[in-house]
């Protein structure tokens, strides 16, 4: 059962515009998300956050917006840059489950120059 | 923000053997971590490292396979015991500090030949 879903394996974008990455969750005791970026042989680099009380969370270029009643995130990454190109991971957690943390399958952002 | 180190960064280990993975964090963190990346797949938890005691496993993985320890709050390991193919993956160890953010090891790309 895969509580955390990214139905996109991969995304192409021109450099300067707009990338969008999306996730859905089926756990509705999910309150805290989190989007995380992965260059191969490397671990996973934490990028931003958003917890359930809020709809929209922005840090410079990145901004993450939860729609609870769809279950759905979305990472905005503006203006894409080549160096965003790398594979992104949603992941979410309950207040209750002490820090772990349930990964989407990731999805492979290429930023074109 | 935490600073994680593991080692080895990579091993190609004949199966039947063990590989024991070392995981320094530079701070104390309240909680550490230890998950599994398979090929093409997705992140996910083996186990919650507790100090001091017996290790929380997730559904699937067993203390026979995936022994932890965490002598300290800065410190941990994990062996995978009686390797075969299948074990060939990226191990990653995670901590989380006051926040809920968890930080991440570069990994250790395990191959078993």
């Amino acid at each position: 059962d895969q509580q955390v879903k990214q139905n996109s394996p991969s995304l192409s974008v021109q450099e300067g515009r707009i990338s969008i990455l999306n996730c859905d969750y089926t756990n509705s005791m999910f309150d805290y998300f989190l989007w995380y970026k992965k260059y191969p042989a490397e671990g996973p680099t934490f990028l931003i956050s958003i917890s359930s009380i809020k709809d929209k969370n922005e840090d410079g270029r990145f901004t993450v917006f939860l729609n609870k009643s769809a279950k759905h995130l979305s990472l905005h990454i503006v203006p894409s840059q080549p160096g965003d190109s790398a594979v992104y991971f949603c992941a979410a957690s309950g207040h209750n489950q002490g820090g772990k943390l349930i990964f989407g399958q990731g999805t492979e952002l290429s930023v074109k120059p | 923000s935490a600073v994680i180190s593991q080692k080895p960064s990579r091993d190609i280990c004949q199966r039947g053997t063990s590989l024991t993975i070392q995981c320094q964090v530079d701070s104390q963190v309240t909680m550490m971590f230890w998950y599994r990346q398979q090929p093409g797949q997705s992140l996910t938890l083996i186990a919650t490292a507790n100090q001091g005691s017996e290790a929380t496993y997730e559904s699937g993985f067993v203390i026979d396979k995936f022994p932890i320890s965490r002598p300290n709050l800065t410190f941990s390991t994990l062996t995978v015991s009686n390797m075969s193919p299948e074990d060939s993956s990226i191990y990653l160890c995670s901590a989380v500090t006051g926040n809920t953010e968890a930080f991440f090891g570069q990994g250790t790309r395990l191959t078993v030949v």
